[in-house]
């Protein structure tokens, strides 16, 4: 198994476009997580999908900030118009019913500049 | 939300124990969990504890529960240079799906 796939590894853009971050859960993970990651703030959850339905998006922190999950093998996290404080690593995560089963992602490092 | 809180630096030689805690902030979580991040890697799965354990031990690692105080902690006995990394308290939350992380605590090993 392949583990969950995050893509791009790095990414750099300047302020004001749009980044668009990919992820492919493990297969047969039922449920898909958004994390960022700072030196401030930790690991925050964006936003969680359960069946590729978006259960909770409180933490997604303006609406410059979408994501999508159009099936069970691919989620994009979205960030429009960019700003240099989205700067941060942003983590995606599956797993299935089982808690234990939570893997994580290598990681997309964003520098908005 | 609120914060699981963990001290953000412990420095050991190597072979000594090593012992970081982490105050968690739901009492009806489920599983506790610590996990690992070494450097330009995603988090590992380490260990958990379920919520009606006190202890457990696996290998090295021992983590110890207590609900009363809402402490968890981590010891890694005999502690090697490939311990240094990122290690991160999680709680359970709202109904088991997400994991609430601490900022994680930099373990630094010197020989």
């Amino acid at each position: 198994d392949a583990g969950v796939i995050q893509s791009p590894r790095h990414e750099v853009t300047e302020m004001g476009q749009e980044v668009t971050l990919r992820c492919k859960p493990i297969s047969g993970h039922n449920s898909l997580f958004w994390y960022r990651q700072t030196m401030m703030r930790g690991l925050e959850l964006l936003i969680y999908f359960n069946n590729n339905v978006p259960i909770d998006d409180s933490g997604m922190p303006e609406d410059r900030f979408s994501a999508k999950m159009p099936n069970a093998s691919f989620s994009t996290l979205k960030i429009q118009p960019s700003e240099p404080r989205d700067s941060a690593v942003y983590f995606c995560a599956s797993r299935i019913t089982d808690p234990l089963g939570y893997t994580f992602g290598s990681g997309t490092r964003l520098t908005v500049v | 939300g609120e914060d699981v809180e963990q001290s953000l630096f412990l420095s050991v030689r190597e072979g000594d124990s090593s012992v970081i805690n982490c105050t968690y902030t739901d009492s009806s979580s489920t599983y506790l969990y610590w996990y690992k991040q070494e450097p330009g890697a995603g988090l590992q799965l380490l260990t958990y504890i379920f919520s009606n354990m006190d202890m457990k031990q696996d290998q090295r690692l021992t983590v110890l529960l207590n609900k009363k105080d809402k402490h968890l902690s981590l010891r890694i006995a005999d502690t090697q240079t490939g311990d240094s990394a990122i290690y991160f308290c999680a709680e359970s939350i709202r109904s088991g799906y997400a994991l609430n992380f601490g900022k994680g605590t930099s373990l630094l090993v010197t020989p």
